[in-house]
Parts: structure tokens; sequence; C-alpha cells
């Protein structure tokens, strides 16, 4: 079966760091694009990073220099570290596939919570 | 960058009648790179159309996508108690890639 589960959420007191997983099944996450997607409580969608399966990363402007997208091949792992944790990164955070054939997000993980609040 | 505008806000209708979504974009957008998502409350979204007009695997045939340019639409024929969620429009810009999202429709039950 084809999922992503993602892990590691929590509470974290700003200025704060967390690192969130998100474990594939079904497909290898190193030939797939897979981005970071969060929504903030009541908000809508918001991107946050993706890694190219050729390793190249990009962020978005309000957390870059802030959180790193990596993956380790070897465990079909996907990770997002967070550091300098504010209370506006509080959010839901889901782990997406990003096809590139279908040009859209077609796999989601279950999303995972972190909240930045002292 | 391009912003992506949904309307309306907030869709009041009943089981059975018809749904028309609008997303507009605030300049050109491929129709290969926009796709409609539909979440319901405490769940991941779910990929409903890709390519503008193309229903992912396991969407229901009421669920259709049309449009071009800067205008899109999201048409639910008729509506099914399922179908009561918050429905995203989202697009891709150039390389490197760039995704903006919509800040959605919730489609409420009269």
């Amino acid at each position: 079966e084809v999922q992503l589960v993602e892990s590691g959420g929590g509470l974290v007191q700003p200025g704060g760091s967390l690192r969130l997983s998100c474990a594939a099944s079904g497909f290898t996450v190193s030939s797939n694009y897979m981005s970071w997607v969060r929504q903030a409580p009541g908000k809508g969608l918001e991107w946050v990073s993706v890694i190219y399966s050729g390793g190249s990363t990009y962020y978005a402007d309000s957390v870059k220099g802030r959180f790193t997208i990596s993956r380790h091949n070897s465990k079909n792992t996907l990770y997002l570290q967070m550091n300098s944790l504010r209370a506006e990164d509080t959010a839901v955070y889901y782990c997406a596939r990003d096809s590139l054939l279908l040009q859209a997000f077609d796999i989601w993980g279950q999303g995972t919570m972190v909240t930045v609040s002292s | 960058e391009i912003v992506l505008t949904q309307s309306p806000g907030t869709l009041s209708l009943s089981p059975g009648e018809r749904a028309t979504l609008s997303c507009r974009a605030s300049q050109s957008v491929s129709s290969s790179y926009l796709a409609w998502y539909q979440q319901k409350p405490g769940q991941a979204p779910r990929l409903l159309i890709y390519g503008a007009s193309s229903r992912a695997t396991g969407i229901p045939d009421r669920f259709s996508g049309s449009g071009s340019g800067t205008d899109f639409t999201l048409t639910i024929s008729r509506l099914e108690p399922e179908d009561f969620a918050v429905y995203y429009c989202q697009q891709y810009g150039s390389s490197p890639r760039t995704y903006t999202f919509g800040q959605g429709t919730k489609l409420e039950i009269k």
C-alpha cells in the first residue's frame, strides 16, 4: 500500500527545535519530489519545502534559513528539521508526494501537529 | 508571485444540488499545473483534479474541472452528503517549482 506516515510533532517553546519524520511505503522517496505542507489552526494550506529527486531543496520565504528538508534513502524517510521556532509556525505539518506525472500532490500523510508556545 | 483567489468563501447548498467553485489566478497559469483538493475536518487533503480537468484515481465522475488561463472551475454535478468539505485549488510556478494554494472554499450543507 502506498502511504506516508508522519511523526515527531509536539509542543515546543519559542526558539526551540523539532524534527519531523515522514516514513514512506509503497514507493521510493528518493525517486520522487517530496514536499512539506502546513496548515495553521483554522487556516488554509501553505507549502513549506520541497526536495527534488536529484537532491535540490527549496523553501518558502517564511521558513528559509530556519527549516531544513532532507531524506534518508535507506530508511525511505523524509525529514523536516525546524529550528528557531516561532508561534506562527504552529500548524499541522503534512508530507506529500509531488507527482511529476500528474503535476499535483497525489499522496498525503495524515499530518503531525506542531505547537510553539511557552 | 501568482495569487489564487477562490470564490465564494462559503457555499451553502443542499444534497442533490449542483456546486460551482471558482479559482482565479492573478496571472495566466498553465492548465497542466492546476489542481483541486478536498479536505474534510481532521483529515489530510485529497487530490481530486489535476491538469485542470483530469480526475484523480477513484474520484467519482460527479466531480469535474474546467478552465484555462486565469479562470478555473470545479463543478460537483449532484452533491452527496460526503461532498461537504473545504476545497482548495493549487498551482505550480516555473523552475524552481513554486507552489501556491488558494484560500479555500467551504461547501456546507444548507
